[in-house]
């Protein structure tokens, strides 16, 4: 176990629900991650926070809604996707001290869009 | 062209050989280098940081070429237990941003 946890771990929900992932970090890391991981592609990045400021978007469509409420959560807020966005979205944290630092990683949360 | 690349195997080999993996990066900005493991159905976890002069840890030794853009991961005497997806990674100079490749899978057998 990394520290950081994810809820739900599976998730299947239809193309107009609206639905959001959920992680949390309790290790005093400063700067959380989203990242994308689709079959035979590399982990995608979508949104950097650092202390609660959002400081990467990495051209995520708008279906995508971020929220950071302090440092020790992190929301993904879900609404009328696509087949193309079932994928593993994986959480990260990361202490202070620069992105040169180990990124900790959630157990992912499984998304199926149908 | 992709910014980090990796052959994405599968290698197969036998325990107790040594096998090794290659990357390059495309954006000269990169400033740290790491190797992460991703276990089938789990998520990624460091493995080990990559330093300029090379570095060790045990069976697994990583080197880093920055004129080439190139990064390695020798691992010696394999065992069943490395079994794994080895993803090459990249940190981008004074960003947050670590890009990643699409890992090369490992299977070792007895």
């Amino acid at each position: 176990e990394t520290g950081v946890t994810q809820t739900p771990r599976h998730l299947v929900m239809g193309m107009t629900n609206k639905k959001s992932l959920k992680c949390e970090q309790h290790l005093g890391h400063n700067a959380m991650y989203w990242y994308k991981q689709s079959a035979k592609k590399p982990l995608e990045l979508m949104f950097v926070y650092n202390f609660k400021e959002q400081t990467e978007n990495n051209s995520v469509p708008s279906r995508f809604s971020p929220e950071c409420p302090n440092s020790s959560h992190l929301f993904l807020h879900l609404h009328t996707l696509q087949p193309e966005d079932s994928a593993l979205y994986l959480c990260a944290s990361r202490p202070p001290g620069g992105g040169n630092n180990e990124q900790f990683f959630g157990p992912g949360t499984r998304l199926t869009v149908l | 062209r992709k910014e980090v690349e990796q052959d994405p195997g599968p290698f197969n080999v036998p325990e107790g050989a040594t096998v090794a993996f290659n990357c390059t990066y495309s954006n000269s900005a990169s400033q740290s280098f790491f190797w992460y493991r991703q276990d089938c159905r789990k998520e990624p976890k460091l493995l080990m940081s990559v330093y300029s002069s090379g570095n060790e840890d045990g069976r697994f030794t990583a080197q880093l070429n920055r004129a080439s853009q190139y990064i390695s991961l020798l691992i010696r005497d394999s065992k069943l237990s490395d079994s794994a997806t080895y993803l090459c990674v990249v940190n981008i100079y004074n960003t947050d941003k670590l890009i990643f490749g699409t890992g090369t899978r490992l299977q070792v057998f007895p």
